[in-house]
């Protein structure tokens, strides 16, 4: 089965600190994904990587960064927190390929901004 | 930008009965799948179906895509208690030459099974 860990279930920052949510796979997927999930509004894409050092912005990049190094580790980076920013961090991967389009999820990351 | 947009927003059965879902788009697609949340957790994938079939089944599950309407419907029968959870269409547009998909997830249904 694959597998999606993310490193916290929840976490509380500070405004203004630079925040790391990180994201690893174990099934050697080249693209990672990276949402957050409002409620009224679904998940929102922020960026995603379909490969190493590979990054493309989705829809609500602002005020995010990421970093892939290694083919198992995506992450996401808050610069500066806001309290806009309080929400549920999904990461999810998936094989590439025009037949592989299903993406795995990990449990997610709730952020709380204060 | 939201793509699929579900209908009802939520949805209240007694188990035994089967729920309907439906899901709108508005651009073309490679295909559409459904994904289940339960509370406060990821989200599972249930079903795929491709822009040239119409409809597919799994287990109790049964998807229909029409590409004219650029609509699907989810259809669960004999609901379980343990079919709670809020339900997702996601569709799928390739991404440029990368061999990748991105998705587009709706805002989600979510479906109350009372025992």
């Amino acid at each position: 089965d694959v597998k999606v860990t993310q490193s916290s279930r929840y976490l509380v920052k500070r405004t203004g600190e630079k925040v790391f949510l990180e994201c690893v796979q174990d099934m050697d997927h080249e693209n990672m994904f990276w949402y957050r999930q409002d409620p009224g509004l679904g998940l929102r894409l922020i960026y995603f990587s379909y490969d190493v050092k590979m990054k493309e912005k989705g829809d609500i990049p602002e005020g995010y960064s990421v970093s892939r190094e290694k083919k198992e580790r995506f992450s996401l980076i808050l610069e500066s927190a806001s309290t806009n920013q309080t929400s549920m961090y999904l990461c999810a991967s998936s094989l590439p390929g025009f037949t592989q389009e299903t993406q795995y999820f990990g449990p997610g990351t709730r952020l709380l901004v204060l | 930008s939201q793509q699929g947009e579900e209908d009802p927003q939520a949805l209240s059965i007694q188990e035994g009965e089967n729920a309907t879902m439906n899901c709108s788009y508005k651009t073309s697609i490679n295909n559409l799948q459904w994904y289940r949340q339960n509370s406060g957790r990821g989200l599972v994938h249930l079903i795929l179906i491709r822009s040239n079939e119409r409809e597919k089944h799994s287990g109790r599950l049964r998807v229909t895509l029409d590409t004219s309407k650029k609509s699907s419907s989810l259809l669960i029968t004999a609901s379980r208690a343990a079919d709670t959870a809020s339900y997702f269409c996601a569709t799928a547009k390739s991404y440029s030459g990368a061999g990748s998909y991105q998705l587009t997830f709706g805002k989600g249904t979510k479906l109350s099974v009372i025992p």
